[in-house]
């Protein structure tokens, strides 16, 4: 079965960097697209970013563009969101989501990402 | 951005009724449309895409319909279990956008 793992969330100051993973399995990894979509406490959900099965293709939502990067790595079955210069409305529940084309079809459970001073 | 609006916020039920929940596009985004559900401290759960195709292994009192700009998900006789947020997006333009969300409580 489809299994998403997200990690490296945590409490980091305002202007600070953090780097989310996601650690895939039970399905070939390589083979699809991937997104980062986010959810602040009590809010709505928002794609932040997406990337194509060989990293050709990437996109990002205007607020994330300039600070995040993300990337994959296929051999290790890995999804990775690099965050700098985070700021207080950065602060969300991560979720890693497997793109069933462009839809998400598997989510992970999320990290918590909180950016406070 | 397209920007994706649902109503109502908020619809009470009562268990083994009917619920229908809507889901407007600022413009077309033909039938590219899906609905996820969310409970409380869970991940979303992937419903509906194409605006009307049932994921796999989803019931079948879930339907979608719509296309354009204008979409439902009904929940023909709601079940305990069904009591959720439920969201609605699209990926016809990036961003993909989600509406804000449609409560489904017990009435």
């Amino acid at each position: 079965q489809v299994h998403l793992v997200e990690s490296g969330g945590g409490l980091v100051k305002p202007g600070g960097s953090l780097r989310l993973s996601c650690a895939a399995s039970g399905f070939t990894f390589s083979d699809h697209y991937m997104s980062w979509i986010r959810q602040a406490p009590g809010k709505g959900l928002e794609c932040i970013s997406y990337i194509s099965s060989s990293a050709n293709t990437i996109y990002y939502t205007d607020s994330v563009k300039g600070r995040f990067t993300i990337s994959r790595d296929n051999a290790r079955n890995s999804l990775y969101l690099q965050m700098n210069s985070l700021r207080a409305e950065d602060t969300a529940v991560y979720y890693c989501a497997r793109n069933y084309g462009n839809p998400v079809d598997y989510w992970g459970q999320g990290t918590l990402v909180t950016v406070s001073s | 951005e397209i920007v994706m609006t649902q109503s109502p916020a908020t619809l009470s039920v009562s268990p083994g009724e009917r619920a229908t929940l809507s889901c407007r596009a600022s413009q077309s985004v033909s039938s590219n449309l899906a609905w996820y559900q969310q409970k409380p401290g869970q991940a979303p759960r992937f419903l509906i895409y194409g605006a009307s195709t049932r994921a796999t292994g989803i019931p079948a009192r879930f339907s979608g319909s719509g296309s354009g700009t204008e979409f439902t998900l009904t929940i023909s006789s709601l079940q305990s279990e069904d009591f959720a947020d439920y969201y609605c997006q699209q990926y016809h333009n990036w961003p993909w956008t989600f509406g804000q969300g449609t409560k489904v409580e017990i009435k």
